[in-house]
């Protein structure tokens, strides 16, 4: 089925290590994004891309870094971990053919840093 | 900056109860408003959006009328169900031919009873 696939769906990591976070869309979607959902706080968006080989910096990129070598990927590495970093982290994509359709979400990724 | 607020949680009903979840927003330009829902275990999904002034969004029997007057886009439906029972955001994406990643509220947990 077409859509924004994550793995892993849980990690538990100890404080600095590094992992990364998988995310992959099969629907030529040039826009993704990475976001991270903490209770009462809503998503903020941490880093996105609007095409293969272009990131920036969304509201807290601290800690995270992101590559876009391919369309279709978006792996988001976490350098040192910190318990900060516990969170529910979400990838979503869009076409940029339409500037106002909504996002595909992934099911999300539960991490949790002790 | 862009900055979407809604009424804090959790909202409770009975089953066929009318529901209304405030939500008002600040942006410059013309932005794009969307509310997402997220049931249980699952990531976000487009439940409705409006584009341009005085629009309406609705789908699943949900409405939500963008009055830029008041700067807000209340969702709101006539009749709930215990399926329903989810929690709503509203997110805004704004104008202009800048970054369109979204701006979340924090988010309001519907809880609707039998």
């Amino acid at each position: 089925n077409a859509g924004v696939t994550q793995t892993p769906k849980f990690q538990v990591l100890k404080t600095g290590q590094s992992m990364t976070l998988q995310c992959a869309q099969d629907m030529n979607h040039e826009y993704m994004s990475w976001y991270r959902q903490d209770p009462g706080m809503g998503l903020r968006l941490i880093h996105y891309s609007v095409g293969a080989g272009i990131t920036d910096q969304g509201e807290v990129p601290n800690g995270y870094n992101v590559s876009r070598s391919t369309t279709e990927d978006f792996p988001l590495r976490l350098l040192s971990a910190a318990p900060s970093q516990t969170s529910v982290y979400f990838c979503a994509s869009r076409t940029s053919r339409d500037a106002d359709y909504g996002y595909t979400f992934g099911s999300g990724t539960r991490l949790t840093v002790v | 900056g862009n900055s979407v607020t809604q009424m804090e949680g959790p909202v409770t009903l009975s089953e066929e109860a009318f529901l209304t979840i405030n939500c008002t927003y600040t942006a410059t330009g013309y932005p794009s408003l969307f509310w997402y829902v997220q049931y249980p275990g699952e990531g976000l999904q487009l439940l409705l959006k409006a584009t341009k002034a005085d629009d309406k969004g609705s789908n699943k029997g949900f409405e939500a009328t963008y009055r830029k007057e008041t700067t807000s886009f209340h969702l709101e439906k006539g009749s709930v169900q215990v399926s329903d029972s989810a929690v709503y955001f509203c997110a805004l994406s704004p104008g202009g031919t800048g970054r369109r990643a979204l701006t979340f509220g924090s988010g309001t947990r519907l809880q609707v009873q039998p």
